[in-house]
């Protein structure tokens, strides 16, 4: 069936770091790729999205381009902050439910 | 625009015990869809409503069910709670049809915790 597959963490930077977090998917159809963020103790929090191969999402400083020659959805941004500590959900969804990958931990020092 | 509420927020129960979470989707939303996030990990898809029926399910027992009132505010019921239930139930809200249909926006969860 379809899946995610992120990369593991905890991932600990330092404020105006750049950052990447690796996300790969397997699917039959033509699905939606999304990144969820959660911060400690709240629900997801939708960060972006793209809905067809070669999309760029963003949002707050952050990008994922749909990828799918190499069935991946990347999150990238310039220049962390501390605010941006949280776990980060890669997730794919095709007309139906959605699949989260298991989270990847992201800590901003000062 | 009101976003998706849930309730309670934290509940306690106890093993063999029955439970009943709320959800109020987003205005103008008529899908409603449930997560199971146990701790550390990513959300697992229990089952979808859209217009009060069951629209999918993933891979969970006849004791997870679930309904669909007309004004599309939704119930999860567990049955039987075992020590695995303890988790973070999430409700997720969107609207069939289009690329929206993918578009799912979350509750802030009740915590669910089986002694």
């Amino acid at each position: 069936g379809d899946s995610v597959t992120q990369m593991e963490g905890p991932v600990t930077l330092s404020e105006e770091a750049f950052l990447t977090i690796n996300c790969t998917y397997t699917a039959t159809g033509y699905p939606s790729l999304f990144w969820y963020v959660q911060y400690p103790g709240e629900g997801l929090q939708l960060l972006l999205k793209a809905t067809k191969a070669d999309d760029k999402g963003s949002n707050k400083g952050f990008e994922a381009t749909y990828r799918k020659e190499t069935t991946s959805f990347h999150l990238e941004k310039g220049s962390v902050q501390v605010s941006d500590s949280a776990v980060y959900f890669c997730a794919l969804s095709d007309r139906g439910d959605m699949r989260f990958g298991a989270g990847t931990r992201l800590t901003v020092k000062p | 625009e009101t976003g998706v509420t849930q309730s309670p927020t934290h509940l306690i129960k106890t093993r063999g015990q029955q439970v009943t979470l709320r959800c109020s989707s987003q205005s103008g939303h008529n899908t409603v869809s449930w997560y199971q996030q146990a701790l550390g990990q990513g959300p697992q898809f229990i089952f979808q409503y859209y217009r009060e029926e069951e629209n999918g399910r993933g891979n969970f027992p006849p004791r997870f069910s679930g309904l669909q009132f007309p004004n599309y505010s939704s119930e999860l019921n567990v049955n039987a709670l075992e020590l695995d239930d303890s988790a973070l139930y999430l409700c997720a809200s969107s609207l069939a049809g289009g690329d929206s249909y993918n578009e799912q926006f979350f509750g802030p969860g009740t915590r669910l915790t089986v002694l």
